[in-house]
Parts: C-alpha cells; structure tokens; sequence
C-alpha cells in the first residue's frame, strides 16, 4: 500500500543534542510538510517542500532545518533540541500544492531529556 | 483570536448517538474544509474534505460548511466505540500558501460501549 512513513516512532534525545527526524513517502507526491503538534494542540506547519523548493513557515525557528534529498525522502533537523520541542512531529504528503488533500504519517514523539 | 476555533472537548456519547462536532472560523479565504480522525499517538486521517457551503454525506459522516456564518460541522451517526478519537477541522486557502492547513485544536471524542 502506498503511505507515509515516519521513523524513528519514538525519539528521545537531550537538551541540545541535535537530532534527525526521518519521512519517506512511496506515494510520488510532489510536496512534503512537516508538522509540530504538541499535547492537546493543534498540528503547525513547520515548513513544506514543493519538490526541491523550501518553504519556510515566517515563526518556524531557526533551530528547525529540513532536506529533501529526493522525492521519496524529507528529514527534519532540530539542532539544539530545548525542552520546548518536545512534540508530535507530523510528516504529511499532497500531490500538488493546490488545496489538496493531506496524508499523514503516523508521527514521530520526541522526548527531549 | 485564532483563526479556527474547535471546542476541545472532551465530548462522551452513548454507542449509537448523533454527535456533532463543529468548528469557527474568522479569515473568509478559507475555501477548502476537511475534518481529520487522528486515535491516540496516530497521524491524522482524512475523513471529510468538501468545498464551498453545502452538505456531504460519506457513510455514517456528513459534512456541513456554512460560509455566510464561518462555521462548519461534521455528524457522525449512530456512533461506534470505534469512533473514540480525536477530530481535527482543518482549512486552506485556494492555490496559495502551498496548500498549508490551518487545524482546529480537535476536539476528544468518546463512544461509549
């Protein structure tokens, strides 16, 4: 079945450690976004590739990076994890950067120690 | 003010009640609505994604969007404990903003048996 997937499920890094944060997707979408959810709230979009074109959310923090390396695969970065990342990082796929619709992946919870 | 605006709940039912859930919103772009399941430490999963004002019925789910009062909602009829999740309305503009959903903070929905 075509989907998205995240790993590592679970991430328990600390304070400062910088850490990766991994999504591939088989179902050749076009755009990838990355999420921040944190308990009881809502999902926030980080940032979202339109193919190799980066875009970056204006309140996204500098500590948050990303690559694409290709169509298939995203990283998220975090570089000097504080105790405030600690969330739900959500990767999500959409054919065309129209209205389209979202899939997500299961999601990756960082613990940040 | 937030730009979409979801009562968190928790909402508690009897298995085989109407629930219904809604959402507010202020920004009158919006013009694509979606309603997500997301069950405990999940990624969310597309259930309704409808445009324009008017209903759309999918099974046990119908969704409403009512643009003149920037409100939507979703019912879910005779409900299932299978239903106990979290549910997220989300929004996005039309072809700009690549496509970036504005979420609701979900509200926690419990069937019970």
């Amino acid at each position: 079945d075509a989907m998205v997937i995240q790993n590592p499920r679970y991430q328990v890094t600390q304070f400062g450690k910088p850490v990766t944060l991994s999504c591939s997707q088989t179902l050749n979408h076009n755009v990838m976004y990355w999420y921040q959810q944190k308990s009881s709230q809502a999902p926030k979009l980080l940032f979202h590739y339109y193919d190799k074109d980066f875009n970056n959310e204006a309140d996204t923090p500098d500590n948050f990076q990303s690559r694409r390396p290709n169509t298939s695969f995203c990283f998220l970065d975090i570089r000097s994890p504080g105790l405030g990342d600690a969330a739900m990082y959500l990767c999500a796929t959409s054919r065309d950067r129209g209205a389209g619709t979202q899939y997500f992946g299961p999601g990756t919870r960082l613990l940040v120690l | 003010q937030k730009e979409v605006e979801q009562d968190p709940g928790p909402l508690s039912v009897p298995e085989g009640a109407i629930v219904s859930l809604n959402c507010t919103y202020s920004n009158s772009a919006f013009q694509y609505f979606m309603w997500y399941r997301q069950y405990s430490r999940k990624g969310p999963e597309l259930l309704m994604y409808t445009y324009s004002s008017g209903n759309k019925e999918d099974g046990r789910f119908t969704a409403q969007v009512d643009k003149s009062s920037k409100y939507i909602s979703l019912f879910i009829r005779d409900s299932q404990p299978s239903d106990s999740a979290t549910y997220l309305c989300a929004m996005s503009f039309l072809y700009n903003q690549g496509g970036k959903l504005i979420f609701g903070q979900g509200t926690e929905l419990s069937v019970k048996p």
